[in-house]
């Protein structure tokens, strides 16, 4: 079936450096898709999206990359901070005029101080 | 979060009850949804609304049952069907209930079996 899926499931970086935070999907029909963050015992908070019809976006310290080619986008955190560790989903509507958001299993970010 | 509320944080179950979780949102979005979190995984969706009386099941519908009498309300009860109910249970919103939209979350419903 369809699928979005991390790469990873724990990632530790040092503060300041930068992280990277994989994701790979299975449906080339996939138009959208979505990055959260989960702090423990709390909801899921929307970081950032994109389209199919763009490579690349840009919000404050993060950068989410589109690679339709090869099914694979990432979550680029810039100077990473303390209050960036937590568990970060990738998320996609796999199929056009879907309503229905999958979600990949999550990478748990740990920031070194 | 800001706007969806859900109740209660914590629940408990016995067995052979059902139980209801509440979602309340005031936010004035269409659709709402229902997704389960065990530990260490992703959210599944177990049923989600686009419009008043009116929803879907989702991919573990199963054990649950939902209502959409208003707008702003869409409670889900976990029946005494759902044999492994221990889990995060999150609702979201969407504003526009067409397709392909970002999801807003609530803070949570953890249900743990007696």
């Amino acid at each position: 079936g369809e699928s979005v899926g991390l790469h990873l499931p724990t990632l530790s970086v040092q503060e300041g450096d930068n992280s990277i935070i994989n994701c790979a999907y299975s449906n080339s029909a996939s138009d959208y898709f979505i990055w959260y963050k989960q702090e423990s015992g709390k909801g899921p908070q929307f970081i950032i999206d994109i389209r199919s019809n763009m490579d690349k976006r840009q919000g404050q310290r993060v950068t989410v990359l589109l690679n339709k080619t090869v099914k694979h986008l990432s979550l680029q955190i810039a100077a990473t901070q303390p209050g960036d560790s937590a568990v970060y989903f990738c998320a996609g509507y796999l199929g056009a005029g879907s309503y229905q958001l999958t979600f990949g299993k999550g990478t748990k970010l740990s920031v070194i101080p | 979060d800001g706007g969806i509320t859900q109740s209660p944080k914590y629940l408990f179950r016995k067995e052979g009850q059902n139980v209801t979780l509440s979602c309340e949102q005031n936010l004035n979005h269409d659709a709402m949804y229902w997704y389960r979190q065990d530990p260490g995984q992703g959210l599944r969706l177990i049923y989600y609304s686009q419009i008043v009386n009116d929803f879907q099941k989702g991919d573990i519908a199963e054990g649950y049952s939902v209502s959409r009498e208003k707008k702003e309300s869409f409670p889900l009860t976990v029946t005494s069907a759902q044999k492994n109910p221990t889990a995060f249970y999150l609702c979201a919103t969407c504003g526009t209930g067409v397709a392909m939209e970002k999801l807003f979350f609530g803070s949570g419903t953890q249900l743990s079996v007696l």
